[in-house]
C-alpha cells in the first residue's frame, strides 16, 4: 500500500529534551515537506526536500532541523524543544512539489 | 493582503443543496492551484488539481479565475460525508506551497 508514516504519532516531553520525528515513504517521491497546523493558523511550511541532500527552509524553520539522507526518509528533529512547538505535525512527500500525500500526523505537546 | 484567503464558515449546508465557496490568492505568477479536503484530527488528502479550464470530477467542479485571482470549488447533492475543511493550496514559480486555512462545511440531515 503506498503511504506515508511518521512516528511517534503522539508525544508528550518537556523543555529541551532533544527528539526526533520520522517520516517515511514507499512511493519513491522525490519531493518530501514538513508542516506544522496550529488553531486559527492553517498548515505552515517548516522545511521541504527536492531531492536526497537537498534541502530548504519553509515559512516557519526556526527551532527545526531536517536530513534527507535517502530517498525515502526525512525525519525532523527538534534539539531542544519549547512549548510553542506544542502542535500537529504533518510529513508529506510527492512526485512533483504540487499534489501532496499526507502522513496520519504527529501530535507533540511540550512542557 | 493574505497570501491565499478563505472564508473560515462554517457553511451550514442541507443535504442534497449545492455549496460553492471561493479562495482568493495574492501572488499573479502563481501556478498551480489545489483543493484538499481534511476531516477532524485528520490528514489533508488531495481533492482535486484546478485547471485553467476547469476541473470536474463527479459531484466536485474546480475553477480558476486567473483575472480575479481566485479558485473556486462546488459541490453538487451535497452528503453526510463532504462535511469537513476544505483547504485551498497555491503554489508559485519559487517552488512555495501556501495553504488557506480552510473552509469548514457541514452538511445538514
Amino acid at each position: 500500500e503506498a503511504q506515508v508514516t511518521q512516528n511517534p504519532r503522539y508525544l508528550i516531553t518537556v523543555t529541551g529534551k532533544k527528539l526526533t520525528v520520522t517520516c517515511s515513504q514507499n512511493m519513491n517521491h522525490e519531493y518530501m515537506s514538513w508542516y506544522r497546523q496550529d488553531p486559527g493558523l492553517g498548515l505552515r511550511q517548516i522545511y521541504y526536500s527536492m531531492n536526497v541532500e537537498v534541502t530548504d527552509k519553509g515559512d516557519v524553520p526556526e527551532g527545526y532541523k531536517v536530513s534527507r539522507k535517502e530517498k525515502r526518509n526525512f525525519p525532523l528533529i527538534l534539539e531542544s524543544p519549547s512549548p510553542n512547538q506544542t502542535s500537529l505535525y504533518f510529513c508529506a512527500s510527492s512526485p512533483t512539489g504540487f499534489e501532496q500525500y499526507f502522513g496520519p500526523g504527529t501530535r507533540l505537546t511540550v512542557t | 493582503r493574505k497570501e491565499v484567503e478563505q472564508d473560515p464558515g462554517p457553511f451550514n449546508v442541507p443535504e442534497g443543496a449545492t455549496v460553492a465557496f471561493n479562495c482568493t490568492y495574492s501572488n499573479s505568477a502563481s501556478q498551480s492551484f489545489f483543493w484538499y479536503r481534511q476531516d477532524c484530527r485528520k490528514e489533508p488528502k488531495l481533492l482535486m488539481s484546478v485547471y485553467s479550464s476547469g476541473n470536474e470530477d463527479g459531484r466536485f467542479t474546480a475553477q480558476l479565475n486567473r483575472a480575479s485571482q481566485y479558485i473556486s470549488l462546488l459541490i453538487r447533492d451535497s452528503k453526510l460525508s463532504d462535511s469537513a475543511t476544505y483547504l485551498c493550496v497555491v503554489s508559485n514559480r519559487d517552488d512555495k506551497i501556501i495553504f488557506g486555512k480552510g473552509t469548514r462545511l457541514h452538511i445538514l440531515p
